[in-house]
């Protein structure tokens, strides 16, 4: 099984802000990652899926990069809707896996 | 547009079964994989498994291999998560979710993908 680990776990920024967070797999998956975003009581939302491409109907402030084992999402200046929790998602093997996620919190 | 709507929340004894049911609409039924993905309280993401509506063929994370049952009926358009011998830490909300593809090698065919649309979550508590 592929484990994904995401830091930092809680991430403490201001609106507007850049956040930037990461997820490392223990084993390379070339560009097979998602990530999503989760706030209280709602399901998860896809954002971007094969590690740099945006979702339908994200908003351009959201970008990923990476291949291999290091990837990165990064928000490029906080709104407040984007406080949330952000999880990853591997895909290369079809034991489906997420990372632990990260919390974005207001500072 | 792609719905996914589940059954309502259950609360159940400990050993006993629960069975969670995900219709779609919006969308050609067979085309995609449907997976499951739990949350427990406070807790992350966790994949559980997944059925391939147009092959009937279903697979499952080594932790739940043996527990759980997922299956699609074509007629209704609904996947259903079946999930037996229950334990207070399976309680969690219970996602089903559309799965963006699936693979074929020499052993089968795999669901393989991103989730891309969600359904509302069914919460399932075990109690005695």
């Amino acid at each position: 099984e592929i484990v994904l680990t995401q830091s930092p776990a809680t991430l403490s920024l201001s609106p507007g802000e850049r956040a930037t967070l990461s997820c490392r797999a223990s084993q390379s998956i070339s560009d097979y990652l998602a990530w999503y975003q989760q706030k209280p009581g709602q399901p998860p939302r896809l954002l971007i899926y094969g590690a740099s491409k945006r979702a339908t109907g994200i908003p351009a402030r959201f970008s990923g990069s990476g291949s291999g084992t290091d990837f990165t999402l990064i928000i490029s200046s906080l709104e407040p809707e984007d406080f949330a929790v952000y999880y990853c998602q591997q895909r290369s093997d079809w034991r489906l896996t997420f990372g632990g996620g990260s919390k974005v919190e207001i500072k | 547009q792609v719905q996914l709507v589940q059954s309502g929340a259950e609360v159940k004894r400990p050993g006993s079964s629960v069975k969670v049911s995900c219709k779609a609409s919006g969308g050609t039924f067979t085309t995609y994989p449907l997976g499951w993905v739990r949350q427990a309280p406070g807790q992350g993401l966790e994949w559980m498994g997944g059925v391939i509506p147009a092959v009937d063929t279903a697979n499952y994370a080594d932790k739940f291999q043996g527990r759980v049952t997922i299956t699609a009926d074509k007629s209704t358009s609904t996947a259903y998560m079946e999930l037996r011998n229950l334990r207070s830490e399976d309680t969690a909300t219970y996602y089903c979710a559309r799965v963006t593809a699936y693979s074929y090698d020499n052993s089968g065919y795999y669901v393989s993908g991103y989730f891309d649309y969600w359904g509302q979550g069914t919460l399932v508590t075990v109690s005695s």
